[in-house]
């Protein structure tokens, strides 16, 4: 079964710095990997998404992801924090062999400080 | 284009009562998707529907959760009865179908059971 690990609950960073949220997935074979924005009680915003084309994929709002299948990774940077970022992030992954069923991490809180 | 529309926004309710949660997708999303998202966790799949068709239950718990989706368009999503244990929140989402991840997220029902 796929899963999708996010390192670190909580992220804090000054505006202006390097945002980095970390995403790793398992599986056997390339699946297709997303992450998501959660404002408060709004529901899940797309960011961006990676489905087999270009490694290093750009979002909105000036974030990036590179999938990197030596490290199983996907991690999600921005080269400087706003404070409007500040919000709940998850990575999901979705496995087309299994007819594309779909798994959220369990989220990262970040807050960018002024 | 109109979103996803959730209603109601938050609901509190005693345990062993009944309750709905009712979802509109955005209009020709053939596939809606129910969730739950516990605090602090990322969203779980309950059920997924392709038009009409329930082709993904195996997360609802049947015992006490049903839902529908009548003419392949609107959803409602049922509890009964409910238990300390169900209070998370609800979100819908809908999409074209046949995008992997491209999914819209309606804002959420807040459920509280007390």
């Amino acid at each position: 079964a796929q899963s999708v690990t996010q390192l670190g609950s909580h992220v804090s960073v000054s505006e202006g710095a390097l945002v980095l949220l970390r995403c790793n997935y398992s599986s056997s074979v390339p699946p297709y990997l997303f992450w998501y924005v959660q404002y408060p009680n709004q529901g899940l915003q797309l960011l961006l998404k990676y489905t087999s084309a270009a490694t290093l994929v750009k979002g909105i709002n000036g974030f990036e992801a590179e999938f990197k299948k030596s490290e199983t990774s996907f991690h999600l940077t921005k080269p400087s924090a706003h404070m409007s970022d500040a919000a709940e992030y998850f990575c999901a992954v979705s496995d087309p062999a299994t007819g594309n069923q779909f798994y959220f991490g369990t989220g990262t809180s970040l807050t960018v400080i002024p | 284009e109109a979103g996803v529309v959730q209603s109601p926004r938050y609901k509190i309710i005693e345990k062993k009562q009944p309750v709905a949660f009712w979802c509109n997708p955005i209009s020709g999303h053939n596939t809606l998707y129910w969730y739950r998202q516990n605090l602090g966790q990322g969203p779980e799949l309950l059920i997924r529907y392709e038009n009409e068709e329930a082709v993904d239950d195996s997360q609802l718990p049947k015992d006490r959760f049903s839902a529908e989706r009548l003419k392949g368009v609107d959803s409602t999503l049922k509890i009964q009865p409910a238990e300390l244990g169900d209070s998370a929140v609800y979100l819908c989402a809908s999409s074209l179908g046949g995008v992997p991840g491209e999914q819209y997220f309606g804002p959420g029902t807040r459920l509280t059971v007390t």
